[in-house]
């Protein structure tokens, strides 16, 4: 059984900076692309980014691009979202999520993790 | 960008009925196409991808078609715990846009 756990979410200022981390167990880590999604409360769904199971091809949304990364730790089957420059619109529900196999709708989704960004 | 949009914004149906929801691409997509639905408290959950193949589990009342610019998630027949919000994603360019969702409700 595919598991996504997310961890690191918090309160954290404006200008901040917060790491989230996503481990993933059930399947061979390396062969899946995976991905952040996040969720403003009350709001719909937003692509933040995604990484190859290599590590190799990485995507950013543009209202994060320049402020976060995306990097995993294939050791630690471990997927992790640098978020820097935290600005008030980034509070959010941010979930991972694994793709298909060689396509990119999401199959299974951790349960997320809040951030809030608030003085 | 593509913008994804869905209508109506919320359906209310009863119990057995039938439910339609439709998703617009503001340029083709082919068939890239991907519904999801989530339920109050809970991550999305895939129900559909390449606009018409159910996901594993996912009960046949479920059923999804369409191609290009416009594609419909039917409910045969609604169920009391398909209550729930329902998203449409297109995954052929990036970056990879949802639509603003349709709420279900039960009547």
């Amino acid at each position: 059984e595919v598991q996504l756990l997310e961890s690191g979410g918090k309160l954290v200022q404006p200008g901040g900076s917060l790491r989230l981390s996503c481990v993933a167990s059930g399947y061979t880590f390396t062969n899946y692309a995976m991905a952040w999604v996040r969720q403003s409360p009350g709001k719909g769904l937003e692509w933040v980014s995604s990484i190859s199971g290599s590590g190799d091809r990485i995507s950013y949304a543009d209202s994060v691009k320049g402020r976060f990364s995306i990097s995993s730790d294939t050791s630690k089957n471990t997927l992790y979202l640098q978020m820097n420059n935290l600005r008030a619109e980034d509070t959010a529900t941010y979930y991972c999520a694994k793709k298909i196999l060689g396509s990119n709708p999401f199959d299974d989704w951790g349960q997320g993790t809040l951030v809030t960004v608030s003085s | 960008e593509i913008v994804m949009t869905q209508s109506p914004a919320t359906l209310s149906v009863s119990p057995g009925e039938r439910a339609t929801l439709s998703c617009r691409a503001s340029q083709t997509v082919y068939s890239n196409l991907a519904w999801y639905q989530q339920k109050p408290g809970q991550a999305p959950r895939l129900l559909v991808y390449g606009a018409f193949n159910r996901a594993t589990g996912v009960p046949p009342r479920f059923s999804g078609s369409g191609s290009g610019t416009d594609f419909t998630l039917t409910i045969s027949s609604l169920q009391s715990e398909d209550s729930a919000v329902y998203y449409c994603q297109q995954y052929d360019r990036w970056p990879l846009t949802f639509g603003g969702g349709t709420k279900a409700e039960i009547k």
